[in-house]
Parts: structure tokens; sequence; C-alpha cells
């Protein structure tokens, strides 16, 4: 069945420091794919997607890319802040279905 | 543009009493509706998703429900709480073919 497997966290990073929170999928159509933010106390805020093989989602300095080869789509910043600090949800949806299938998060520690 | 409702943001409720959450999404139509549960640093629970009115696909066997009335509108019951509803509930709304889920702010519900 479909699913997304990310890395587990805590994730403990000095401010400035490149980042990278692993997530693979496993997906029987064709998934579009997601990176998800949540700050304590709030919902969900989507924060970048890719919809087709090859393509990079980009947003306040976090990119990803859909790799078909190796059904990845890892997140990474180049230099973190204290304010990244948040748990990080990768999801996947194949196309026109009605469930997202959602890793468990990660979480993100950005000391100064 | 599109916007999503929940309320209340916080509510205590002694165990065996009644639930009513709502969530109301603004300026779109049709929309694909969710429930989820996040227990204290765990991941999403579906819980329940609508395609339309009256259209109620339950996820997980438990004591809460959910309905669709109109449209744009989306509640979760309960007759009767027990210690284990606790947690964060989040609503979400989505189109469809690759369309993301966009999230309210939840609802953290605490049982006593």
């Amino acid at each position: 069945g479909d699913s997304v497997t990310q890395m587990e966290g805590p994730v403990t990073l000095s401010e400035e420091a490149f980042l990278t929170i692993n997530c693979t999928y496993t997906a029987t159509g064709y998934p579009s794919l997601f990176w998800y933010v949540q700050y304590p106390g709030e919902g969900l805020q989507l924060l970048l997607k890719a919809t087709k093989a090859d393509d990079k989602g980009s947003n306040k300095g976090f990119e990803a890319t859909y790799r078909k080869e190796t059904t990845s789509f890892h997140l990474e910043k180049g230099s973190v802040q204290v304010s990244d600090s948040a748990v990080y949800f990768c999801a996947l949806r194949v196309y026109n279905f009605n469930k997202f299938y959602f890793g468990s998060g990660t979480k993100l520690n950005v000391k100064p | 543009s599109q916007t999503i409702h929940q309320w209340p943001a916080t509510l205590v409720q002694p165990v065996g009493s009644p639930l009513s959450l709502e969530c109301t999404v603004e300026g779109t139509s049709n929309p694909n509706l969710y429930w989820y549960r996040q227990a204290a640093g765990r991941g999403l629970q579906l819980l329940f998703y609508s395609v339309g009115i009256g259209q109620i696909s339950s996820e997980v066997p438990q004591n809460l429900s959910a309905s669709r009335p109109q449209d744009r509108q989306f509640i979760l019951s309960s007759k009767k709480l027990l210690l284990s509803d606790s947690g964060f509930y989040l609503c979400a709304w989505t189109v469809d073919r690759d369309q993301p889920q966009h999230f309210g702010d939840g609802t953290r519900l605490s049982i006593l």
C-alpha cells in the first residue's frame, strides 16, 4: 500500500547549519509529494510541493526534489535559523485519490 | 482566497460528556474535508473524510462520528467522551487531482 517514511527525530542543529530531513515513499500510482511544517500549538502549513518526477519544490529557503528512481523527497535547507524550529511532515497523495499519507513527523530544534 | 475555520481553539470536557467540533471552509466549493487527530508528540491519525454532503468515510472505529450537513461544513461529534479522546484535532480541505491539503488551526481537547 501507499506509505511515507521519514527520519526519526529530534534533529538538533546549530544556527546556520545545513539541514537534511529524509523522506522516502511507496505509492501504487503517480503521487504528488508535499512537505508541511507545524509550529507548536498550530495546524500544519504547506511548506512546498512537487507533482511529478524531477520537480523541485522550494519555499523560504527550503528545497526538495522529487526523485522517482529512489522514491525520495528529502527536505534541505542550506542555513537554518532558530525560527525554523518546528515539526516537519512529509506527505503524499496519489493523483485524484482522496486520502493523504503522512510520515510520522521530524522535530527540528535549532540552537543559537 | 480560501480559508478554513475551526472552533473552538481549546476545549476542556469531563469524561462522558458530549462533543461537537465544527469546521467551515470559505472560498471554494465541493471540497474534500478531513478530520485528523494528533496525540501529543505524535503523527496524524485520519479519523474521517468526506467527498460531498452526507458522504462520510470512517477510518478508525471509535466513539466519534462526523457529519457534513452543508457543502463547506464538517462536524466532529461524540455522545460520550473517553479519556483517550484527548488530543489535538485538525480539520483539512482539498480539491481534486494533485492539490495539497490545507489545515485549520486545530482544537486542543482535554478530557478530565
